[in-house]
């Protein structure tokens, strides 16, 4: 498998519950993204990390909460999220210091 | 700082007519711009990039951009639509200092291709 791949697709959860994004990419970057998509309004980038070093946190809320265990691996674990969280995650990655990033399919979430 | 403004959240035209998508950007230094297409269901794909090299740029499908520091525009086109070009467009400048990647994207635009 090649690219940037993101699992699950879709995801439904109730503002009570506790669940996991997860982004894998094979294409040998080192920065790796986490963007929001909402509806009627531009992506938001809201994590960066660079050689598994977080260094971009875009004023997110706490119930969001990224972890990178390596170079190709990024989650973003979720918890006691709100209705208005729900939208499309993306995951991205680039080599370090490059201008093109590589953006997987995205997960669509549905706070319920 | 950067930011990026596309004019026209819906843009509806016939298939074969000129495709003309609007964006104006905002940057305090030289920018990178790019433009990138994402499909329904799909993540983002990018369509082509202008990184201080020859202002007109080429890009997949036939797409094309044009880099006018005057206008601060970096306008995308293409002369004859497909039904497959009906996809959402995004326009982005690369903001953040040095080289850090950070991409500062529009809101966006829709294409609609009527046959």
């Amino acid at each position: 498998e090649t690219g940037v791949t993101q699992t699950p697709r879709h995801l439904v959860m109730g503002m009570t519950n506790k669940k996991s994004l997860k982004c894998e990419q094979h294409l040998g970057h080192n920065a790796m993204y986490w963007y929001k998509q909402s509806a009627k309004k531009p992506l938001e980038l809201m994590f960066v990390y660079n050689f598994k070093e977080q260094t971009e946190n875009n004023s997110v809320p706490s119930r969001f909460s990224p972890e990178c265990p390596n170079s190709s691996h990024l989650f973003l674990h979720l918890h006691t999220l709100q209705p208005e969280d729900s939208a499309l995650y993306l995951c991205a990655s680039s080599p370090v210091d490059a201008d093109t990033q590589y953006f997987g399919p995205g997960t669509r979430l549905t706070v319920l | 700082a950067q930011s990026v403004t596309q004019l026209g959240s819906h843009v509806s035209v016939s298939e074969g007519a000129l495709v003309l998508l609007r964006c104006n950007y905002s940057s305090s230094v030289p920018p990178y711009l790019f433009w990138y297409v994402q499909y329904p269901n799909q993540g983002l794909q990018l369509l082509l990039k202008y990184t201080s090299a020859a202002t007109l740029v080429k890009g997949i499908n036939g797409f094309e951009a044009e880099f006018k520091k005057s206008e601060t525009s970096f306008h995308l086109t293409k002369p004859s639509a497909h039904m497959s070009d009906a996809a959402e467009y995004f326009c982005a400048v690369r903001g953040g200092s040095g080289n850090t990647g950070k991409l500062i994207f529009g809101q966006g635009t829709t294409l609609q291709v009527k046959p």
